[in-house]
């Protein structure tokens, strides 16, 4: 069974850090790109960052390019989204998300994890 | 950017009818196009990839539509359990894009 389960998140501060984590299981990680998906309270989801099969090739939308990064530790089934710069805007739960490929849609969401950038 | 315009925003609807939502893209997006479920409380979960293809374990009174720009996913004879909320989404270019989402209640 496919389990992709988020951590890390919480309540910070404008302009601080945070970095959450996605473990995954039931299935071979280091076959299949990931992504970070977000949900601000009561509002859409939006697409955060993806990461391809080995961690070459990272793509970012325009709302968080340069603040952001996402990582991937293959032999630890690991993805990581680094949260730099926050803002009160970035207040959402956090998704993990499994991709196929590059052009692919989403098959398998973790829970999410909230995130509060507040002071 | 591809913006995915969805409608309606809010759709209310009696158990065993069929309802329709509808995605536009600003540009063709040659169906690279998704649905998604989200009920109250929980992850969205994939329903049709490609436009037109049943995801895995998907029940069959679920169906997509559609290509170019204008693309649709009807749900047949509706049942309590498909209250939720319904978002599009393409992955034809980056930046991926989301619909803002069809909310559907039960009348």
């Amino acid at each position: 069974e496919v389990q992709l389960v988020e951590s890390g998140g919480g309540l910070v501060q404008p302009g601080r850090s945070l970095k959450l984590s996605c473990a995954a299981s039931g299935f071979t990680f280091s076959n299949y790109y990931m992504a970070w998906v977000r949900q601000a309270p009561k509002k859409g989801l939006e697409w955060v960052a993806t990461i391809s099969t080995s961690g070459s090739r990272t793509y970012y939308p325009d709302s968080v390019k340069g603040r952001f990064t996402i990582s991937r530790d293959n032999a630890k089934s690991s993805l990581y989204l680094q949260m730099n710069s926050l803002k009160s805007e970035d207040t959402a739960t956090y998704y993990c998300a499994r991709g196929e490929t590059g052009r692919a849609p989403f098959d398998y969401w973790g829970q999410g994890v909230m995130v509060t950038v507040s002071s | 950017d591809i913006q995915m315009t969805q409608s309606p925003a809010s759709l209310s609807a009696s158990l065993g009818e069929t309802v329709t939502i509808e995605c536009r893209a600003s540009e063709d997006i040659y169906n690279g196009l998704a649905w998604y479920q989200q009920k109250p409380g929980k992850s969205p979960q994939l329903l049709i990839y490609n436009a037109n293809s049943l995801h895995t374990g998907v029940p069959s009174r679920f169906s997509g539509s559609g290509s170019g720009t204008q693309y649709s996913l009807k749900i047949n004879s509706l049942q309590s359990e498909d209250v939720a909320s319904y978002f599009c989404q393409q992955y034809y270019d980056y930046p991926w894009t989301f619909g803002g989402g069809t909310k559907l209640e039960l009348k």
